[in-house]
């Protein structure tokens, strides 16, 4: 199993503003994702980020908006540019684990709300 | 590309009684898993079942049990004895055996009356 502190829990930002945000896992991974879900929505993936390489991209989500680092095995940060109401929403970071039981952790989500 | 879809935004049961929360998936590979998550009010997302794609035996976990039908690419997830910790939101996800990302449907809300 994996344990993923994200951080911050919640945040109200000004427009124009950015915000990064952190995930941290207790374990190695190769791969971690970035979601979206906006308020009573589904989760939308934002990116995937391999450490050591540029992060891939979901159609619709653009770097400049939503620069990721992953600078090592166990650590992203997702950064919201230039914000404007429409960010608002709850972001996620998650990791896939295990060849026979696969399953994915996620982190405890940050509630960002921009005014 | 993957795409699941539930069409139940909202779903209500008794306490105690069953419920079946529907899911339907789209995918052209034949080796895939499939997950019911559960998000309560917390957020935080909690894996309720999986099935591997290759297993024509249903999964259980408990009170909770799916309906894989693989031909007509359907994973309905039933709840036996609901109970109030129930309620939550629940999402139907695929993720293929050769990539690793997750897609995930709309989600249905599930209230539990007592």
């Amino acid at each position: 199993s994996a344990v993923i502190s994200q951080k911050p829990s919640r945040d109200i930002c000004q427009r124009g503003t950015s915000l990064t945000i952190q995930c941290q896992v207790d374990s190695q991974v190769t791969m971690m994702f970035w979601y979206r879900q906006q308020p009573g929505q589904s989760l939308t993936l934002i990116a995937t980020a391999n450490q050591g390489s540029e992060a891939t991209y979901e159609s619709g989500f653009v770097i400049d908006k939503f620069p990721i680092s992953r600078p090592n095995l166990t650590f992203s940060t997702l950064t919201v540019s230039n914000m404007s109401p429409e960010d608002s929403s709850i972001y996620l970071c998650s990791v896939l684990l295990g060849y026979v039981n696969t399953e994915a952790f996620f982190g405890q989500g940050t509630r960002l709300t921009v005014v | 590309a993957q795409t699941v879809t539930q069409s139940q935004p909202e779903m209500s049961v008794q306490e105690a009684e069953t419920v079946t929360l529907s899911c339907t998936y789209d995918t052209s590979e034949s080796d895939y898993y499939l997950f019911w998550y559960k998000q309560p009010p917390s957020r935080q997302m909690i894996l309720v079942i999986r099935q591997e794609a290759y297993k024509q035996q249903n999964a259980t976990e408990n009170r909770f049990s799916v309906n894989f039908q693989k031909a007509a690419k359907s994973f309905s997830l039933k709840i036996s004895d609901s109970q109030l910790g129930d309620a939550a939101m629940y999402f139907c996800a695929l993720t293929l055996y050769n990539n690793n990302d997750m897609r995930f449907g709309a989600g249905t809300r599930l209230t539990v009356k007592p």
